[in-house]
């Protein structure tokens, strides 16, 4: 099946530092991507929305400049973190379409746990 | 989006059938309806798909009545590595917004 990987798989930093999460789509081309965010025991929150040659969208109560994300190939979206504090910290998840699967087949990477001291 | 509602968790035993219910009392005429699985620490995984009756894979069934208003997914012959998360999302266009799943849990 289609592979989409992260990385890091996990990263911890110190208070107010950026971090950045890369996303890549490893066998197919992915114009639309999608970053969610997953805080222990809850469901996954989806963050924004990533297209290649564009600026993404956000979803409501997301800060865009405080995740700003770039999608400058159909391979590869990056998802950086700016200014990370504790409550940043999560287990943060992209997918991406592939052309000609199901209308609600994404394919998930094994997501990115940021630890932030 | 259409909102989902299943229940929090299931226990079971190896080797029974599994049936998950979903409602989803707002869906749209092109919304279909698709469950993921998710272990800890992974990302979800793409289980079934589909948009009304019945469709099967090598590793579910999902059975959808004809009002589309719920849907079930059916897990034949569980073992343990089928514990985990199991969300039912209604798809339209590209976006899935995901609801707080059935965490499952198989016993021995």
């Amino acid at each position: 099946g289609a592979v989409v990987s992260q990385h890091p798989s996990r990263v911890i930093c110190k208070s107010g530092t950026s971090v950045k999460i890369e996303c890549r789509s490893l066998d197919f081309q992915a114009t639309t991507m999608f970053w969610y965010r997953q805080f222990p025991k809850q469901s996954l929150m989806l963050m924004a929305t990533s297209n290649e040659g564009s600026k993404a969208t956000y979803e409501q109560g997301v800060e865009k400049d405080k995740f700003l994300i770039n999608h400058a190939s159909l391979t590869l979206s990056t998802l950086t973190v700016t200014s990370a504090h504790p409550e940043d910290s999560s287990f943060y998840i992209c997918s991406a379409r592939r052309e000609g699967a199901n209308t609600g087949e994404l394919f998930f990477g094994e997501g990115s746990r940021l630890t932030v001291l | 989006l259409a909102k989902t509602t299943q229940p929090i968790s299931m226990d079971s035993y190896e080797g029974q059938e599994v049936n998950i219910t979903c409602s989803h009392n707002n869906i749209a005429t092109n919304d279909y309806i698709t469950w993921y699985q998710q272990f800890p620490s992974q990302g979800p995984r793409f289980i079934i798909q589909g948009y009304k009756t019945k469709v099967t894979n090598e590793v579910a069934s999902l059975f959808i009545p004809a009002d589309r208003k719920s849907s079930t997914l059916s897990l034949p012959r569980v073992s343990l590595s089928d514990t985990a998360v199991y969300y039912c999302l209604v798809a339209r266009g590209g976006k899935l917004i995901f609801g707080q799943g059935t965490e499952l849990s198989v016993k021995p």
